[in-house]
């Protein structure tokens, strides 16, 4: 079936321009999480949703990072007034969360390499 | 400790060898573990969940060493493809908890011909 999906793949905005990014998670798993990744660099936790939960924003970097899942299915990653340290790539991911162990495995979406100039 | 470490390499490896590499954790509540690989400039993809009774997939094996915290990662007969940076995941919460779950900076793998 469909894996993970983002969009768009390549993001270059202006500094202090809002930009938000999208996923699209396999059918049915009912988590999500978002990363990012800067280069050379291993991956960040951002933000984690689990159904009907309330989403654990832990690992946002300020308050200029969002996120939001409309509907336990698409989740859209927003971030305001970019500057260039936010420059890396964004990372999706989504599980089963249910059948035990294998429930647990991640699957991640291509990403989106955000630059900002 | 950190919660996951490991090994960053490079690990240069002639095509044909034998390559193991570990990850070691820090928290003994630790309850699903897995092995990811990332290719340059592309996701990381699951390679392998580790199971307790050590589990493999043709030219790899994984095994967990509850008692020492560590799980550990052997390719047989490395290819070329095999080049990449192989993740190790370590989930201590039963839910799946996004706080519980830690992935590792990477190991880099370099098989050479």
């Amino acid at each position: 079936g469909a894996g993970v999906s983002q969009s768009p793949s390549n993001k270059v905005t202006e500094k202090g321009k809002d930009v938000e990014l999208r996923c699209d998670p396999i059918s049915g798993h009912t988590a999500l999480y978002w990363y990012r990744q800067s280069l050379g660099q291993g991956l960040e936790f951002l933000i984690y949703f689990q159904g009907n939960s309330a989403p654990d924003k832990s690992g946002l970097p300020s308050d200029r990072f969002s996120a939001e899942r409309t509907g336990g299915s698409v989740s859209t990653l927003t971030i305001q007034r970019t500057q260039q340290e936010d420059s890396a790539v964004y990372l999706c991911a989504s599980s089963l969360l249910e059948g035990g162990h294998r429930g647990h495995e991640q699957y991640f979406g291509p990403g989106t390499r955000l630059t900002v100039t | 400790r950190k919660e996951v470490e490991q090994d960053p390499g490079p690990f240069n490896v002639p095509e044909g060898a034998t390559v193991a590499f570990n990850c070691t954790y820090s928290n003994s509540a630790s309850q699903s573990f897995f092995w990811y690989r990332q290719d340059c400039r592309k996701e990381p993809k699951l390679l392998m969940s580790v199971y307790s009774s050590g589990n493999e997939d043709g030219r790899f094996t994984a095994q967990l060493n509850r008692a020492s915290q560590y799980i550990s990662l052997l390719i047989r007969d490395s290819k070329l493809s095999d080049s990449a940076t192989y993740l190790c995941v370590v989930n201590r919460e039963p839910g799946g908890g996004a706080d519980g779950l830690t992935f590792g900076k990477g190991t880099h793998l370099i098989i050479q011909p």
